[in-house]
Parts: C-alpha cells; structure tokens; sequence
C-alpha cells in the first residue's frame, strides 16, 4: 500500500513571492506521484505527474515539481505566485502496475496576500 | 467537450435518512469513480467501475452505501441511512481506459453533503 504525507496544511505566502508545497510518500513498489490543486467548490485539476523519465516535471499555471527517490519527496514549487494561485493542493501517489488507484495526501492550502 | 456532470452540488438531510447522487462522465470514458473527501481531507476512493462491471470497492461501506452504473455510463451513489459521518464531497471522476495503465482522471465538481 501507498500513502502520502504533506508536511504543511496551510501556506501563507505574499503575491510574487517563490513558494515549496512539500510532499513525502510512502511505497514498497514503483510510483507514479501527481498534484492536484482544488478551487472552492470545484473539483481537482491535475496541475502535473512522474511517471517516468526526467525527474523535474512542468505542470500547468507555472508549477513544478521535483521527484527525489532517495528522500521519497516530491516538492511542488513556483518561483513567483499570483493572488489566482490561491487554492487547495493535493500530492498523490498511485501504484505504477495499479494507476487507476491514487492514495491522496491531506492537502495544503496555499492562501497569496497582496 | 462537456466535462463530468453531478448533482445535486448541495443536499442536507437528517440522520437516518437516504440520499442519492447521481454521475454523467465524459462521452465515451470507460472508467468512472467515486470518491469521499471529508473536510480536511484528501479524496478517498470508495468505488471504481469499469463500463458496467466493478473493479474496486474494497473501501465501500457496504453496509450503508450501494453505487451502481448501468449501461456503462452514468453512475448513482446511494446511502441509506445516512449518518453524521457521512458529512463530505462526493467527488466523481472519469478517465477513458480503464487498465491499470496511466489514464487521467477528470474530476466533476463534486456534491456537498450535510447529515444533520
């Protein structure tokens, strides 16, 4: 079984400033790792994924995310975020031979003052 | 390209009673799921069919909650009785495969439930 840890609930951070959303995960087999982020009252969007290959990833709306298998982290960052990055984040982990079933983390949300 | 439909977005009702939700994935996705996600939670998978037929409902609380997805595309969640802790989102998503390869799942924006 798979699980996630996000290390910070809530990220309170100013308009233009960087920003590290962390995430830990827990396997015994191959992962795939993902972030969501979630509007209010909206469902989640995959903002980015590893599945293979490089491990720093691009996603959507300037994020990315770095896969480090030794520390089993992989840190969702933005070098400069914008009052519309305001959201709830989530890291989730699924199986690489069962990828249809994600285990999500906690979330953390991110709250940008001007 | 139309995304997942639920509804209703909103439903409270008193313990003990029973409620339904109802899911319309995107055209031609094979896979659907259903998800709860309790406030200050990340989702939890409670079922994943595949067309017609389930794949996983090891996390189901069968003794209260039945889902069912005839002819393969729209899906209802039912709970019956309902209780406090039943408070949450239900979230619906699809992707379009449904082997255990990687396929994206799109989520709708999900039923806000209030057992009072």
């Amino acid at each position: 079984a798979q699980s996630v840890t996000q290390l910070d609930s809530q990220v309170p951070v100013f308009e233009e400033a960087p920003v590290e959303l962390r995430c830990n995960y827990s396997s015994s087999v191959s992962v795939y790792l993902f972030w969501y982020v979630q509007y209010p009252n909206q469902g989640l969007q995959l903002l980015l994924k590893y599945l293979s290959g490089s491990t720093l990833v691009k996603g959507i709306n300037g994020f990315e995310a770095e896969f480090n298998k030794s520390q089993t982290s992989f840190h969702l960052r933005k070098p400069s975020v914008h009052i519309s990055d305001t959201a709830e984040y989530f890291c989730a982990v699924s199986a690489v031979t069962n990828a249809g079933k994600s285990t999500f983390g906690d979330g953390t949300t991110l709250t940008v003052k001007p | 390209e139309a995304g997942v439909a639920q509804s209703p977005r909103y439903k409270i009702i008193e313990k003990r009673q029973s409620v339904a939700f109802w899911c319309n994935p995107i055209s031609g996705h094979a896979t659907l799921y259903w998800y709860q996600q309790i406030l200050g939670q990340g989702p939890k998978l409670l079922i994943q069919f595949q067309n017609n037929g389930v794949v996983d409902d090891s996390q189901l609380p069968k003794d209260r909650f039945s889902a069912e997805r005839l002819k393969g595309v729209d899906s209802t969640l039912k709970i019956q009785p309902a209780k406090l802790e039943d408070s949450a989102v239900y979230l619906c998503a699809s992707s379009l495969r449904g082997d255990r390869s990687y396929n994206e799942q799109f989520f709708g924006p999900g039923t806000r439930l209030t057992v009072l």
